[in-house]
């Protein structure tokens, strides 16, 4: 069974940093893309970054570009977001999602979800 | 990259069809047939429910269909139970810069 469990949300101020994690299990990780996809309170999703199944290709929506930084360790099963500069509207529970098989664009896999509150 | 169009609601008595539509540009849902469908429930993840244009993951019922025309895509859940009712969001690639870009999101209603 396809599992993805993020971890690392929690309340920051604007400005400060946080690291966002992605475990996965029940697949081979190493194969796919992954990427973060994140919804503000009440809003729609928004997609914040990808990578490549090897990290060679790595890709950011223009409001996250130069602040936010997606990594990946196929060793370790993990995907990461090391988010700098943070500021207000980046509120948002942040999911891990599984692109599908490729080529292709779509997301067949989805964590619950880990909240990031940035606020003074 | 503006999101993709979405009417804010949709509405159905049980066992009626509901149709979504998802409108975007020629830079998008116009010109790849990477237009996928989530269904999302209060409080859960997305889940996907259509991926390029109209084919169906194993599990999703076949009362729910994807087409698309031109810079338009739509969604059709027919046969309407009361477990449909959640929010619907529509996605396409959007090329190499943009990558992904999604829809603003559609709360069907069953009535």
């Amino acid at each position: 069974e396809v599992q993805l469990v993020e971890s690392g949300g929690g309340l920051v101020k604007p400005g400060g940093s946080l690291r966002l994690s992605c475990a996965a299990s029940g697949f081979t990780f190493s194969s796919y893309s992954m990427n973060w996809v994140r919804q503000a309170p009440g809003k729609g999703l928004e997609w914040v970054s990808s990578i490549s199944s090897s990290s060679s290709y790595i890709y950011y929506a223009d409001s996250v570009k130069g602040r936010f930084t997606i990594s990946r360790d196929n060793a370790k099963n993990s995907l990461y977001l090391q988010m700098n500069s943070l500021r207000a509207e980046d509120t948002a529970v942040y999911y891990c999602a599984r692109e599908g098989r490729g080529p292709t664009y779509y997301f067949d896999y989805w964590g619950q979800g880990t909240l990031v509150t940035v606020s003074s | 990259q503006s999101a993709l169009t979405q009417p804010p609601s949709a509405s159905g008595s049980p066992g009626q069809s509901v149709t979504i539509s998802c409108t975007g540009t020629s830079s998008d849902v116009g010109g790849y047939n990477y237009v996928s469908w989530y269904q999302q429930h209060p409080g859960k993840a997305p889940k996907l429910m259509i991926y390029e244009v109209s084919k169906r993951p194993s599990g999703v019922p076949d009362r729910f269909s994807g087409s698309k025309s031109g810079n338009t895509a739509s969604l059709t859940v027919s046969g309407l139970q009361a477990e449909d009712e959640a929010d619907y969001y529509c996605s396409s690639y959007a090329g190499s810069n943009t990558h992904y870009v999604f829809g603003t999101g559609t709360k069907v209603t069953v009535l």
